[in-house]
């Protein structure tokens, strides 16, 4: 298992709430990368924080916003949610510029 | 922009054997890496292997390898010895090296192996 640790492992929303997924990345790690895997689906990159600042984002609306704290750790937040945010959300520790990312266990989301 | 491609949706062997999950991408850069990531049941994604671009050489781990095909832009996994777990989704992912900015991983749809016993 890798140090990276995510909460809460599942999580059930009604259409038009909002969710805080968090993340704990490994120690070391400055770099935290979110991903949202469909169903049947490979992760798609949602965006990376590094030093507290959105350092590159993905395809996906502004209602998915991100947080990174001083220690590293990270929030994803969705407002305004719709089914199809159903998902596994994966998050990726690693050291900036650095090629080997250590996921968590994943926030499995189900919008009804 | 990048796309990763994995023809062969699901994929099965008998334990002992061995097996090749394929996997092609297109891009237009030079400075790269490719990896093949493990998710097992628990959903936790592992880290199998990895390739660089640059090196003609292809990566060995144990008992997985790689034949990394450059100009065909292939890049096929070879688990040797296949053991009951290593039955999971297995991911073919691309990485452009972007000089220190986002380095993020493009993922196919993935390959679902099950080990017979």
């Amino acid at each position: 298992e890798t140090g990276v640790t995510q909460s809460p492992t599942h999580l059930i929303k009604t259409r038009g709430q909002q969710v805080t997924l968090r993340c704990s990345s490994q120690s070391g790690h400055n770099t935290v990368s979110w991903y949202q895997q469909a169903l049947g689906q490979g992760p798609q990159f949602i965006f990376q924080y590094y030093r507290e600042e959105e350092n590159g984002r993905g395809n996906f609306p502004p209602r998915f916003s991100g947080l990174q704290f001083p220690n590293y750790s990270s929030e994803l937040n969705v407002n305004a949610l719709e089914l199809d945010d159903s998902a596994l959300y994966l998050c990726a520790s690693s050291r900036q510029g650095g090629t080997e990312a250590f996921f968590g266990q994943g926030t499995r989301l189900t919008v009804v | 922009a990048q796309t990763v491609t994995q023809s062969q949706p699901e994929m099965s062997v008998q334990e002992a054997e061995t097996v090749t999950l394929s996997c092609t991408y297109d891009t237009s850069e030079s400075n790269y890496y490719l990896f093949w990531y493990k998710q097992p049941p628990s959903r936790q994604m592992i880290l199998v292997i990895r390739q660089e671009a640059y090196k003609q050489q292809n990566a060995t781990e144990n008992r997985f390898s790689v034949n990394f095909q450059k100009a065909a832009k292939s890049f096929s996994l070879k688990i040797s010895d296949s053991q009951l777990g290593d039955t999971a989704m297995y991911f073919c992912a691309f990485m452009k090296l972007d000089g220190g900015a986002t380095n993020k991983l493009i993922f196919g749809t993935g390959t679902l192996l099950a080990v017979q016993p």
